[in-house]
Order: C-alpha cells, then sequence, then structure tokens
C-alpha cells in the first residue's frame, strides 16, 4: 500500500522569503502525487498535481512542486510567500489511474509571519 | 458550478448518542468520499462510493458507523452509537467521470462528542 510522509508539522516563515514543505512518499507502482490546502475552516481544495509528463508542476498562486522518482519526494515551493499562504498543506498519493484511493499526509501548518 | 455540500457544519453531542450527516456531491460526479479528519492528522478515508455502489470502506468501523448513496447522488453518514474518539471533522468530496483522479471537497462537519 501507497504511504506519504510530511516530516514538518509546522513551518514559520516571513513574508515575501521563500519556503519548502517536504513530502516522501512510498510505493512500489506508479502513482499520482497532489498538494491540497486547507484555509481555516474551510475544506481542501487541490494545490497542484503529478499525473504523468513533466516532472514540475505548478499551481496558478505561485506555487510549484518537482516528482523525484528516485527521492520519492514531492516537495512544494514558492520562492516569496504572501500573508494569505496562511493555511495547512496536505501531501497525497495513490495509486495511478481514476477512483484509486487517496492516502493523505498529516498536513504541515504554513505560519506567514509579518 | 455549485460545490460540494455538507451539513450540518457543527454538531456536539453525548456519548452513547446517533448523528447522522449530510453531502449533496457536484452535480454529475459519479463518485463520492466521505473522510474522517481527527485533530493534527490528515483525512482519513472512511468509505468511497461509485455511483450508489460501495468501492472501498474497508476502513469503515462497521459496527457503528453506516452509510449510504441512494439513487447515486447524495449520501448520509450515520454514527450510532458516537464515541469520545469520534471527535472530528467529517469531510466529503466527489470527483467527476473526466479526471476522476481530482477530488472536490465540501466545507466538512466538525463534530465533538462529549
Amino acid at each position: 500500500a501507497q504511504s506519504v510522509t510530511q516530516l514538518d508539522s509546522q513551518v514559520p516563515v516571513f513574508e515575501e522569503a521563500p519556503v519548502e514543505l517536504r513530502c516522501n512518499y512510498s510505493s512500489s507502482v506508479s502513482v499520482y502525487l497532489f498538494w491540497y490546502v486547507q484555509y481555516p475552516n474551510q475544506g481542501l481544495q487541490l494545490l497542484l498535481k503529478y499525473l504523468s509528463g513533466s516532472t514540475l508542476v505548478e499551481s496558478i498562486n505561485g506555487f510549484e512542486a518537482e516528482f523525484n522518482k528516485s527521492q520519492t519526494s514531492f516537495h512544494l515551493r514558492k520562492p516569496s510567500v504572501h500573508i494569505s499562504d496562511t493555511a495547512e498543506y496536505f501531501c497525497a498519493v495513490s495509486l495511478s489511474g481514476g477512483y484509486q484511493k487517496v492516502t493523505f499526509g498529516t498536513g504541515t501548518k504554513l505560519q506567514v509571519i509579518p | 458550478e455549485a460545490g460540494v455540500a455538507q451539513s450540518p457544519r457543527y454538531k456536539i453531542i453525548e456519548k452513547r448518542q446517533s448523528v447522522a450527516f449530510w453531502c449533496n456531491p457536484i452535480s454529475g460526479h459519479a463518485t463520492l468520499y466521505w473522510y474522517q479528519q481527527i485533530l493534527g492528522q490528515g483525512p482519513k478515508l472512511l468509505i468511497q462510493f461509485q455511483n450508489n455502489g460501495v468501492v472501498d470502506d474497508s476502513q469503515l468501523p462497521k459496527d457503528r458507523f453506516s452509510a449510504e448513496r441512494l439513487k447515486g447522488v447524495d449520501s448520509t453518514l450515520k454514527i450510532q452509537p458516537a464515541k469520545l474518539e469520534d471527535s472530528a471533522v467529517y469531510l466529503c468530496a466527489s470527483s467527476p467521470v473526466q479526471g476522476a483522479e481530482t477530488q472536490y471537497f465540501g466545507p466538512g462537519t466538525r463534530l465533538l462528542v462529549l
């Protein structure tokens, strides 16, 4: 079965500084990888996903993640964070193909400090 | 396009009582999921429906939890009787036929069992 590990439970960072949220996965077969974001008192929203093709995927609000098969990682990065990026970020993995079970990590709380 | 709707948003009950949560997925979405998110943890899949059939309920505590999706549209999750450890946010999500790997989440129902 697939699993995902988010090593950092909380990441404080100053506004306009860069940030990296780490995610490692475990699977013996081909996977899809996701980052979801959860703002306070809201449900999860898809931030970006890797299905196949280019290993670098981007979101519309400046985040990017790179699929690294050799290191089984899918770290999330942003070169300059904004106060509005304060939220909890969840890495998730599923087997490739539709309607597969998605396994979520424990989440990383990003706290942007003004 | 309306999002995934859930009700109630908040519920407080005493242990051994019963509770039910309702979810209406995005129109046309064939797959519906119920997740349990305990404070400080990532969402854990309880049950996955494809239309009105169950695809995966391996992590559903069937002695006290039940779920149904009559007519393949909205769904109800019930807990009877509730335990203290059932305190969590219950998230409903749905995914379309095209792009089934992406899940769209509702705002969740926050349950507190006293």
